[in-house]
């Protein structure tokens, strides 16, 4: 079946420092990945996206996220945290009849 | 980029009345938008498929009954929550599938409080 693991329910991490958020799937086929964002009380927005191509994908506000097929994960990174970071993200995979599954979330705490 | 919309963004009703919830594309046409519904700290469950001109598509332990899907327009699906409940207070996200390789937009949601 499919499915998408978060291992960590939250993580805080010092501004300034990197970032790395886990996301495990499983998946019969090449997986559409995706990362999400969503700030308290907002709908999600979509921080990156591997459909093929390149394994290392760049995203927005300064994000990237790793394709390791070997692994099935898809990991986020981030090099320098900010505290506008803070926030649950979501690691997302699809299609399946063009459903997309989301995992637990991660909520990112900043600390100054 | 492509916009989603919906509407209201916060919505007070009584035990037992009916509340409507709108989802707009705003700057593309969708034939499937998705709704969702999100308990506080966890992650998205998807209730129902919604598909242009056509019945939705409900998972599994959706009340169909209660949860009223339309899909009457390329850019326009309403979720009405029928006889609500306190129990379905709820965060509510849709979200519309782009023709471009299967990426969604997420409108910013709806807290639903019943009283």
């Amino acid at each position: 079946a499919q499915s998408v693991t978060q291992p960590d329910i939250h993580i805080t991490v010092s501004e300034g420092a990197s970032l790395e958020l886990r996301c495990n799937y499983s998946y019969g086929a090449t997986p559409y990945l995706f990362w999400y964002v969503q700030s308290p009380g907002q709908g999600l927005q979509l921080l990156l996206k591997y459909f093929s191509g390149d394994t290392l994908v760049q995203g927005i506000k300064g994000f990237e996220a790793e394709f390791k097929r070997s692994q099935s994960s898809f990991n986020l990174r981030k090099p320098s945290v900010h505290w506008s970071d803070a926030a649950e993200y979501f690691c997302a995979v699809g299609p399946q009849g063009f459903k997309t599954i989301f995992g637990a979330g991660t909520r990112l705490f900043v600390k100054a | 980029g492509a916009v989603v919309s919906q509407h209201p963004s916060r919505v007070i009703c009584k035990s037992g009345t009916s509340v409507k919830i709108e989802c707009r594309s705003l700057d593309f046409q969708a034939t499937t938008m998705f709704w969702y519904r999100q308990f506080p700290k966890q992650s998205l469950m998807l209730m129902a498929t919604s598909n242009e001109g056509s019945k939705a598509t409900y998972e599994q332990g959706v009340e169909k009954d209660k949860f009223l899907i339309n899909h009457a327009s390329l850019t326009l699906s309403t979720l009405t929550v029928t006889s609500a409940h306190p129990e379905d207070s709820s965060f509510y996200i849709c979200s519309a599938l782009t023709g471009r390789e299967n990426e969604q937009y997420f409108g910013p949601g709806t807290r639903l409080t019943v009283t």
